[in-house]
This record gives structure tokens, C-alpha cells and sequence, in this order.
């Protein structure tokens, strides 16, 4: 089984922020947390990812919290390009159902 | 720099014919994985790779073989086609998951049906 548990869907406004949780508990000290998204039924295409510090890029932000057992994926300005199945795994490469994201005008 | 690249995109089969899916991929990556996906549904992997020569067991790996004779080629086969091997089958390949800049890359995907 996914060693992550994320909501089944998820609706945003567009250009609101979409704010993904993810719950990984049983993450261990060196496993990183990674974000994918697939988009209709493409191939997943890498977001992000970290281990402890919250990290940025050109396409969405990442917050881990202190303890490690949760993360949010943040999207800041939501478009509808980014409605998506959005996966959050840790190192074992093993994706959970992920969460459907529909960006909505 | 072609990725990872998967062939066929599309194939039918019928119950009991036999097909190999080939993965390649042209970042020198060590790790390759093959997934499968149905409808509505995450991805679950079947078999991974962590080198040339080298093959394992992932989530859902019965039915299928797997061989890793080069490092670029990653290669799925069927024996014995079913109906409930009808899905959307993805590659992916990486340097190594324990490395820190090491996120999957995945292929576009095959879709087989199985009548």
C-alpha cells in the first residue's frame, strides 16, 4: 500500500491558491516527499519535492511540516491547466489514488 | 534528448496472445519502473529495476516478466494475455531514488486492451 493519504478531490477557484494536504506519518528520516500530477491520462509529470525545508519553484510551493508527517502542495495562482490528479509519494515510488484538483472559473 | 519513450502506444490484443512492451531511455538513469493504471485509479507498480541486469517485484507483478538486459531498455512482457490486464501501462526511470535531484520521469504510456 501508498505509505501517503491525500483527499479524494478538491475543488479551487481560479486564481486562488490551491493548497494540497498530504499525510505521510510513517515517512522515515530520509525519505523525501515528492508531487506529481497527471493531467487526463498523460504521463505524470514531476512538480516538486524536499525532505525537511519547505521549497519553491516555478511551479508550486511545498510545505513539510516539523515532524515530517504531513506536507501541502501549494499551488499560488490557480488556472485551469491545473486541473489535474495530483500525487504526493514518498521514496518507495508507490503512488495512492491521488487527489483530483478541478480549477474552477 | 528523447526522455523515456514507449512502444507501442496502443496495441489489442486477445485473451492468451503474448507481447512486450518496451521502455527506453536516453538519461542514463539507473532505476526504470513499469506501472499500470486503470480506469479512474492510481498508478500500481508491477516491477522495478535498480540496474542493468537486475529486476524486482513491485506491488502487482503477476502476469507479467520483465527484463533489464541494457541500461537504456526496460522490457514488460505478457505471456498469456487476460481481460484484467486491459489498462494504461507507464514507464518511468530515474538516477536513484535515494539521491536527493532524482524525481521519476515517466513515458506517455501504452494502452492495451485485452478482448
Amino acid at each position: 500500500d501508498a505509505k501517503t493519504t491525500q483527499p479524494t478531490s478538491m475543488d479551487c477557484a481560479e486564481g486562488r491558491a490551491a493548497n494540497l494536504p498530504c499525510n505521510h506519518s510513517t515517512i522515515s528520516g530520509n525519505e523525501y516527499v515528492y508531487w506529481y500530477r497527471q493531467i487526463h491520462s498523460q504521463g505524470p509529470q514531476y512538480i516538486i519535492h524536499g525532505l525537511k525545508n519547505n521549497e519553491t519553484n516555478e511551479m508550486a510551493s511545498l510545505i513539510i511540516t516539523e515532524d515530517r508527517k504531513s506536507s501541502t502542495l501549494i499551488l499560488p495562482h490557480a488556472t485551469l491547466r491545473d486541473t489535474a490528479v495530483y500525487y504526493c509519494i514518498v521514496n518507495d515510488m508507490r503512488f495512492g489514488a491521488g487527489t483530483r484538483l478541478t480549477v474552477k472559473p | 534528448n528523447a526522455g523515456v519513450t514507449q512502444t507501442p502506444k496502443f496495441r489489442v490484443l486477445k485473451t492468451g496472445q503474448s507481447m512486450t512492451l518496451l521502455c527506453a531511455q536516453d538519461m542514463n538513469h539507473e532505476y526504470m519502473y513499469w506501472y499500470r493504471q486503470d480506469p479512474g485509479m492510481g498508478l500500481r507498480l508491477i516491477h522495478y529495476s535498480v540496474g542493468e541486469g537486475t529486476t524486482a517485484k513491485g506491488e502487482v507483478p503477476d502476469g507479467y516478466n520483465v527484463s533489464r538486459l541494457k541500461k537504456q531498455n526496460f522490457l514488460l512482457g505478457l505471456e498469456s494475455a487476460a481481460p484484467s490486464q486491459t489498462s494504461v501501462y507507464f514507464c518511468a526511470s530515474t538516477f536513484s531514488y535515494r539521491e536527493k535531484n532524482s524525481p521519476l520521469h515517466f513515458g506517455n504510456g501504452t494502452r492495451l486492451t485485452v478482448t
